[in-house]
């Protein structure tokens, strides 16, 4: 158990529909990050925050967004859904801005 | 970001050492490279990392070439819960942006 949480673990929806998914950081990290995990695709880097603040970007859609709130969860917001967004989403969180990573479980999101 | 080289797959037996290769020739002086595996489609877990000096934790040991260009994960009893895909990742930190770039990694099956 990485301490880092995400909910929900599961997810299916229709295309055109939009989602919310969450992560919690673990006790003290700064830093959260999302990646997205498709099969043809594989682990690709979304996007960084830092105490709230966006610090880094990677190949994340215009559909999609993210935001850190003051208590340090994540939530990133995926809409206009379509059936190649369907992947697993995974939150890290680290530190500070350097440190190491720690994953998630993950969402899995099944668009229909 | 510099490139990774592992091979595809791997086997080993139930409690020999597993040694995993890699290959980042183009790394950069101030650029850590990252162990990770994922087992099934759980979340990548954090194994072990270093810059220039081998390292050795609870989990594994790395080994880094004193050129840097390659370095060779070593798991010294397998059981059959080390198989996993692991991933070989050069980071890049600048001014606390930091992003893992993951590659296909190597798929390592214990056998009994």
């Amino acid at each position: 158990d990485s301490g880092v949480t995400q909910t929900p673990k599961h997810l299916i929806t229709a295309t055109g529909q939009r989602v919310t998914l969450r992560c919690s950081p673990r006790s003290g990290d700064l830093s959260v990050y999302w990646y997205q995990q498709s099969l043809d695709q594989g682990l690709q880097f979304l996007i960084q925050y830092y105490n709230g603040e966006e610090r880094a970007k990677g190949n994340i859609l215009e559909r999609f967004s993210a935001q850190q709130f003051p208590d340090l969860h994540s939530e990133l917001n995926l809409s206009s859904l379509e059936l190649g967004d369907s992947a697993l989403y995974f939150c890290a969180s680290s530190l500070g801005g350097a440190q190491t990573q720690y994953f998630g479980p993950g969402t899995r999101l099944l668009v229909l | 970001d510099a490139k990774t080289t592992q091979p595809p797959s791997m086997d080993c037996a139930e409690g020999r050492a597993a040694n995993l290769p890699c290959n980042h020739s183009t790394i950069s002086g101030n650029e850590y490279v990252y162990w990770y595996r994922q087992i099934h489609s759980q979340g990548p877990q954090y194994i072990i990392h270093g810059l220039k000096n081998n390292e050795t934790n609870e989990m594994a040991s790395l080994i880094i070439t004193e050129d840097r260009k390659s370095s060779t994960l070593i798991l010294p009893h397998a059981t059959l819960r080390d198989t996993a895909v692991y991933y070989c990742i050069v980071r890049v930190a600048i001014q606390g942006a930091q992003k893992l770039v993951f590659g296909q990694g190597t798929r390592l099956t214990i056998n009994p």
